[in-house]
């Protein structure tokens, strides 16, 4: 029941931008995509979400395409530490709160 | 302010036995989300749960799974009769509420091997 399709791995060079794609082509008008990465497998950490409007922040920036049905999370100067598995999650309304439906992850790797 | 506990974060139990993993949600945090994730795949949601309340809980395996999330103390996910197909890491998330921007914090997790 995965919303999402990530490329299963990328490569990128250190202090390169890194561009990670993610289709979600049957999400609804209502539903945010999220992204999160984890490292090592230790618990998800938020890096950035987004409705409709591209988003930016001190660790990424995220560009959602106008029909919403991809988008791209892109890490301006990947460092080492930056090597994870990046997940694009959409966020599903339900009972009052929501879930997050996560996709496989794209595990990037930051060669020096 | 600290994060979000589980613990423990290593669990290892043979076939049948039960297992038990706690997790106490960030302060101020009365929501909290159950995930699961088998190696190599992404966390699959389990349960949501308040104070005292299942909400949601289509993720959750219809045998031998629980969850509570007691008025006082962590919440708890329970597995009965453990098999090895249970093998996970098992990942607890809280949020403050329910609002749209309810950004999800989560724990460590637990790993959790059957014998």
């Amino acid at each position: 029941d995965a919303k999402t399709t990530q490329p299963p791995s990328m490569d990128c060079a250190e202090g390169r931008a890194a561009n990670l794609p993610c289709n979600h082509s049957t999400i609804s008008g209502n539903e945010y995509v999220y992204w999160y990465r984890q490292i090592h497998s230790q618990g998800p950490q938020y890096i950035i979400h987004g409705l409709k409007n591209n988003e930016t922040n001190e660790m990424a920036s995220l560009i959602i395409t106008e029909d919403r049905k991809s988008s791209t999370l892109i890490l301006p100067h990947a460092t080492l530490r930056d090597t994870a598995v990046y997940y694009c999650i959409v966020r599903v309304a339900t009972s009052g709160t929501y879930k997050y439906i996560f996709g496989t992850g794209t595990r990037l790797k930051v060669l020096a | 302010n600290a994060g979000v506990m589980q613990n423990p974060r290593h669990l290892v139990r043979r076939r049948g036995q039960e297992a038990r993993l706690r997790c106490s949600p960030m302060k101020g945090h009365s929501h909290v989300y159950w995930y699961r994730q088998l190696p190599e795949e992404g966390l699959k949601f389990m349960v949501y749960l308040q104070k005292e309340n299942i909400i949601d809980e289509s993720g959750m395996p219809k045998e031998r799974f629980s969850a509570e999330f007691p008025k006082e103390g962590p919440s708890i996910l329970r597995i009965q009769q453990v098999v090895r197909g249970d093998s996970a890491a098992y990942f607890c998330a809280s949020s403050p509420t329910s609002g749209v921007d309810n950004e999800q914090f989560f724990g460590p997790g637990t790993r959790l091997t059957v014998l």
